[in-house]
């Protein structure tokens, strides 16, 4: 059972907006950045978005990030088969004075 | 570029200690987080800890009573020890610059606990 909370699953057709939801708690994402990664298949996890909405250089501007209340989410517009992997949300949990990651969900593009 | 290279232990018996190490190159490690993932095959992302150039740690608390983690300057590299390992400790195992922005990702490597 992941701190963080994301649905295990999403999908969307090329050229389509997908958003991928992360849900947390006063002691994490209430006060703190979120992140988010992606991991392509066979690969390891890339930092995709940082400090809520931010894209470190070399990340398509198709993906953004927002962060409100205890929740936050990832965005991925105009949608490409080479987007599909997995993707993690984290932030760093105050009271347990670690770093929690959500379960994932796995991106498929139809 | 920053780049980070695991140790390659392999495979570890049960009850045993596993070690690994990070080689970073292309900057120092002073000055910064630096941690340790791992995912189980099939499985999601778990935190496992992270250390300061300093000395400083934090560690997941489900992990905390069998990690300890440390860091050598000298030779740009950082540590994790996780003792008392079972079949459970069996993933793939990730060191990262930052924390919780981890910017940087080593390739990973796997470590199988099996007698």
């Amino acid at each position: 059972q992941s701190v963080l909370t994301q649905p295990p699953s999403a999908s969307g057709t090329p050229g389509q907006r997908v958003t991928i939801s992360c849900s947390g708690s006063t002691s994490n994402i209430g006060p703190n950045y979120v992140y988010w990664f992606q991991q392509l298949p066979g690969t390891a996890p890339k930092l995709l978005i940082h400090t809520d909405n931010q894209r470190p250089s070399g990340v398509p501007d198709r993906f953004s990030g927002s962060r409100s209340g205890t929740s936050a989410s990832l965005a991925i517009s105009g949608l490409r088969s080479e987007d599909e992997a997995d993707y993690y949300c984290a932030a760093w949990d105050g009271s347990l004075s670690a770093v929690v990651f959500g379960g994932g969900t796995k991106l498929t593009v139809l | 570029q920053v780049q980070l290279q695991e140790s390659r232990p392999g495979l570890v018996k049960p009850s045993e200690t596993l070690s690994l190490t990070c080689t970073v190159s292309g900057d120092s490690i002073s000055g910064d987080w630096w941690s340790w993932i791992r995912q189980p095959a099939g499985k999601g992302l778990e935190w496992i800890g992270r250390i300061y150039s300093s000395g400083s740690a934090n560690y997941n608390p489900s992990l905390k009573s069998r990690v300890t983690m440390s860091e050598d300057t000298s030779k740009n590299q950082f540590s994790l020890k996780l003792r008392s390992v079972t079949a459970a400790d069996t993933a793939v195992y990730y060191c990262a610059r930052g924390g919780p922005n981890m910017h940087v990702w080593g390739q990973g490597t796997t470590v199988t606990v099996s007698s």
